[in-house]
């Protein structure tokens, strides 16, 4: 089975530290996705890319967060500087739009806490 | 943006129990999708349905996309099925394209 892969699984940082997340996508996928789910807000859209390129993030603060696809391998979610605020799982899907579509594929998420 | 409300927010089942979850959405959509996510937290992708009827097994969804609405069909409910059911679109048009927007989920509790 194909799966999107996420890392670390869980990280738990002290309030002001850079935290990179990392997304491998599904091969071949087009359209990759980055969520944030807290209890309170629910899965909230921060960031997506189609072809690597970004279309959308107007779900990030922008002054801390940065989304990135250094390659169709790899996608980051970097916070910098992290703040109590943020702790959340972070979600990454991807799928393929314009081709045979079978929806969007999601990560197992990275739990973060910030301390 | 588009809307989407699910209903019920909550659900409490005895095992074996059938149930029907709703999702209604605002506007058009050139996809749709339902998700449990598990207690361990995992999204997982049940069906994609922007429109017409899928089946796998005791899980059914079916979306008239003409009247805005999606119904996933759980029968003969278990333990397993515990956990939060999302509905999820993605709109046709403007700003919505592209974007996949999630309900606020139905928690779903299975008693043996």
């Amino acid at each position: 089975d194909a799966r999107v892969t996420q890392t670390p699984r869980h990280k738990v940082t002290e309030m002001g530290q850079e935290v990179t997340m990392r997304c491998q996508p599904i091969l071949g996928h087009n359209t990759v996705f980055w969520y944030r789910q807290t209890m309170m807000q629910g899965l909230e859209l921060l960031a997506y890319f189609r072809n690597r390129a970004p279309l959308d993030d107007s779900g990030m603060p922008k002054d801390r967060f940065s989304a990135e696809m250094p390659d169709a391998t790899l996608a980051t979610l970097k916070i910098q500087p992290s703040e109590p605020r943020d702790s959340a799982v972070y979600f990454c899907a991807s799928g393929l739009l314009g081709g045979a579509n079978y929806g969007y594929t999601f990560g197992s998420g990275t739990r973060l806490t910030v301390v | 943006g588009i809307q989407v409300e699910q209903s019920p927010p909550d659900l409490i089942l005895q095992e074996g129990a059938n149930s029907t979850l709703r999702c209604n959405f605002s506007d058009s959509v050139n996809n749709l999708q339902w998700f449990h996510q598990n207690p361990w937290g995992q999204l997982i992708n049940l069906f994609y349905i922007p429109s017409g009827t899928k089946q796998n097994g005791r899980l059914s969804a079916t979306t008239v996309a003409t009247e805005r609405y999606s119904l996933l069909y759980i029968s003969s409910s278990q333990t397993t099925d515990s956990g939060v059911y999302f509905c999820a679109v993605e709109g046709v048009y403007g700003g919505s394209q592209g974007n996949l927007i999630f309900g606020k989920g139905t928690k779903l509790s299975v008693k043996p």
